[in-house]
């Protein structure tokens, strides 16, 4: 299985942009990334996925480099409501890291 | 729509007794995976079901067991249960097929306990 890198945590001021990235250089050619987020208490939930173009959804971008070693998930007006653990699962999107815990500051 | 849901939401156990938990997929879901998240962890992927049969096993031992029934919701199980079992089981769904490109739908989880 393709193996991440992610940050431990980040921090961002509310209403501003936050850029997570996310190194996943064992990944195949067929692998798919997708980022899940986990709020305090809850089950994690679906942000976005793609392949190998940038994605854009309501909730998020996704910038994935050329090369598809890493991807950044950008969230572009951070709310106090987005402070949860990032979770970028590439390959079979089964197995998850320890992820990015984002603390959004007022 | 009914989202997954998962029974029960707490639960507390001794050593040695052994458990089970459920989960109903979210609806027009076929496929059902069960993960395991100790306190400040990633989720850990135990197994998953696809037309009532075990599909892809992640590092746990035989003590954790599933189950899928025909209207897709399941079941896991685990046996002599130790301290280290204490975590919150999250149930995922997400249809068949390109599960690889599937978004996977979480339920609350289940907290279970060991004493």
């Amino acid at each position: 299985d393709a193996k991440t890198t992610q940050p431990n945590s980040m921090e961002s001021n509310e209403e501003e942009p936050v850029h997570l990235p996310c190194n996943h250089s064992t990944i195949s050619g067929t692998d798919y990334i997708h980022w899940y987020r986990q709020l305090p208490s809850q089950g994690p939930e679906y942000v976005i996925h793609g392949l190998t173009s940038n994605v854009n959804n309501r909730m998020a971008s996704l910038a994935i480099a050329e090369d598809r070693k890493s991807s950044t998930l950008i969230l572009h007006r951070a709310t106090l409501r987005d402070a949860a653990v990032y979770y970028c699962i590439p390959a079979n999107n089964l197995f998850f890291g320890t992820g990015t815990r984002l603390t959004v500051i007022p | 729509d009914a989202g997954v849901t998962q029974s029960p939401t707490h639960l507390i156990k001794t050593r040695g007794q052994q458990v089970t938990l459920r989960c109903s997929p979210k609806s027009g879901h076929d496929t059902v995976s069960w993960y395991q998240q100790a306190l400040g962890q990633g989720p850990q992927f135990i197994f998953q079901y696809y037309e009532e049969e075990e599909r892809q096993r992640g590092n746990f031992p035989d003590r954790f067991s599933g189950h899928q029934f025909p209207n897709y919701s399941s079941e896991l199980n685990v046996n002599a249960l130790l301290l280290g079992d204490s975590a919150l089981y999250l149930c995922a769904s997400s249809s068949s097929g390109q599960v690889y490109q599937e978004t996977q739908y979480f339920g609350p989880g289940t907290r279970l306990l060991v004493l």
